[in-house]
């Protein structure tokens, strides 16, 4: 079975450019998760979707950072302009129904410079 | 608000030894608890979660974890330890099932041959 699928596995960009993330979710899960990792801070949720309509944001750090789901098997998170303090590890992570993640991509490695 | 501490970042044992890792947890409503392993450069994987109902709670890989609400405490335990256990464990904690949860720093499993 194909797991949550997350594209680019590592970005490394200047600061001030646009970044995009993209996330497949299991098929057949109906909530997405959007999560940051660093070290300073640990695991952090930034938003999180129910049937490709975002339930709770409140982790999103600012408006720079947006998130879509346009459809139940493939979500977005854009980062526009880009900070260095926005490098982390960034995984998308799905479930069924309305509980805590099961299964998590692998990550996005992303450097700003 | 909700936090959970887990005590020791790192933690080793030889190989067949028991583990135990520690967390506890703050939460003003009944809490829902998870553990979760990241081995390297993957994402979050859910090992078990409490709800409701039974305290001792098994999961993957075997796993288990007691809900002790006199000590707010959900330590992760396995009687014996594989070289394949080595990884990071996360325990999380909520206020439901839901959505938002609040992450430990972290313990980094290391198993010694």
């Amino acid at each position: 079975d194909a797991g949550v699928i997350q594209s680019p596995r590592h970005e490394v960009t200047e600061m001030g450019q646009e970044v995009t993330l993209r996330c497949k979710p299991i098929s057949g899960h109906n909530s997405l998760f959007w999560y940051r990792q660093t070290m300073m801070r640990g695991l952090e949720l930034l938003i999180y979707f129910n049937n490709n309509v975002p339930i709770d944001d409140s982790g999103m750090p600012e408006d720079r950072f947006s998130a879509k789901m346009p459809n139940a098997s493939f979500s977005t998170l854009k980062i526009q302009p880009s900070e260095p303090r926005d490098s982390a590890v960034y995984f998308c992570a799905s479930t069924w129904g309305t509980g805590q993640p099961q299964h998590f991509g692998d990550g996005t490695r992303l450097s700003i410079l | 608000a909700q936090s959970v501490t887990q005590l020791g970042s790192h933690v080793s044992v030889s190989e067949g030894a028991l583990v135990l890792l520690r967390c506890n947890y703050s939460s003003s409503v009944p809490p829902y608890l998870f553990w979760y392993v990241q081995y390297p450069n993957q994402g979050l994987q859910l090992l078990l979660k409490y709800t409701t109902g039974a305290t001792l709670v098994k999961g993957i890989n075997g796993f288990e974890a007691e809900f002790k609400k006199s000590e707010t405490s959900f330590h992760l335990t396995k009687p014996s330890a594989h070289m394949s256990d080595a990884a990071e464990y996360f325990c999380a904690v909520s206020d439901h099932d839901a959505g938002k949860s609040t992450f430990g720093d972290g313990t980094t499993l290391t198993v010694k041959p």
